[in-house]
């Protein structure tokens, strides 16, 4: 299994608190992504990397933003979190210049915002 | 505009009563069309890449076909545990992958 981990892995908060979400590699993959996965939806993405201090927006970018200072961590951040950014959130790597772009994703961080 | 369908949505299978799952998509220019497998609580697994047109794949009881149009996925003599989501997707123009909704499959002993 891809070295892929995720914290927390479920988080109830409250609507208009910050809420930031970690993940974290071990494969030294330079790309990274953030999706969320709802109902209805599937999986979209919500922002990616493709490099420390390289990131752009995804589908569904409104309301988060996004940090990587070193190559192994990817926040997300909620600035003020709504009720409709509960979600199930996955961080997802790949190396897209070595093998395509299979991605593999981490195990997923269950988000509750009341 | 770059889109995935899969279908069915959900799929009741007794063991070893084998089907197929379809993903159809379009797309100019497939940079590769993906499966997953996905448990309830976890996040998606990976099990193939297709590239082109003609190409297969196969993993255990699962293989995977693709045409210009569509890719199927094939469960041969399935058993309870193949029980999962199975994902579909191709990428997108970002890089991201776009998914489609899923066929939940369900294998009764």
């Amino acid at each position: 299994d891809a070295g892929i981990t995720q914290s927390p892995r479920h988080k109830v908060t409250e609507t208009g608190t910050p809420v930031t979400l970690r993940c974290h590699q071990t494969e030294n993959h330079r790309y990274m992504y953030w999706y969320r996965q709802d109902p209805g939806h599937g999986l979209r993405l919500i922002h990616y990397s493709y490099g420390v201090k390289d990131t752009d927006k995804g589908e569904v970018s409104d309301g988060y933003s996004v940090s990587r200072s070193k190559t192994e961590d990817f926040l997300l951040t909620l600035e003020s979190a709504t009720s409709s950014q509960t979600s199930v959130y996955f961080c997802a790597i790949s190396e897209r210049e070595v093998a395509y772009n299979e991605q593999f994703f981490g195990p997923g961080t269950r988000l509750t915002v009341l | 505009e770059d889109q995935v369908t899969q279908s069915p949505e959900a799929l009741r299978l007794q063991e070893g009563e084998s089907s197929s799952l379809n993903c159809s998509y379009t797309v100019s220019g497939l940079r590769g069309l993906f499966w997953y497998r996905q448990d309830p609580g976890k996040g998606p697994e990976f099990l193939f890449t297709l590239y082109s047109a003609g190409e297969e794949k196969e993993k255990e009881r699962l293989k995977a076909t693709l045409t210009k149009k569509e890719s199927f996925l094939h469960i041969t003599a399935p058993k309870p545990e193949d029980s999962a989501t199975y994902l579909c997707a191709m990428e997108g123009s970002q890089g991201n992958l776009i998914f489609g909704k899923g066929t939940k499959l369900s294998v009764k002993p």
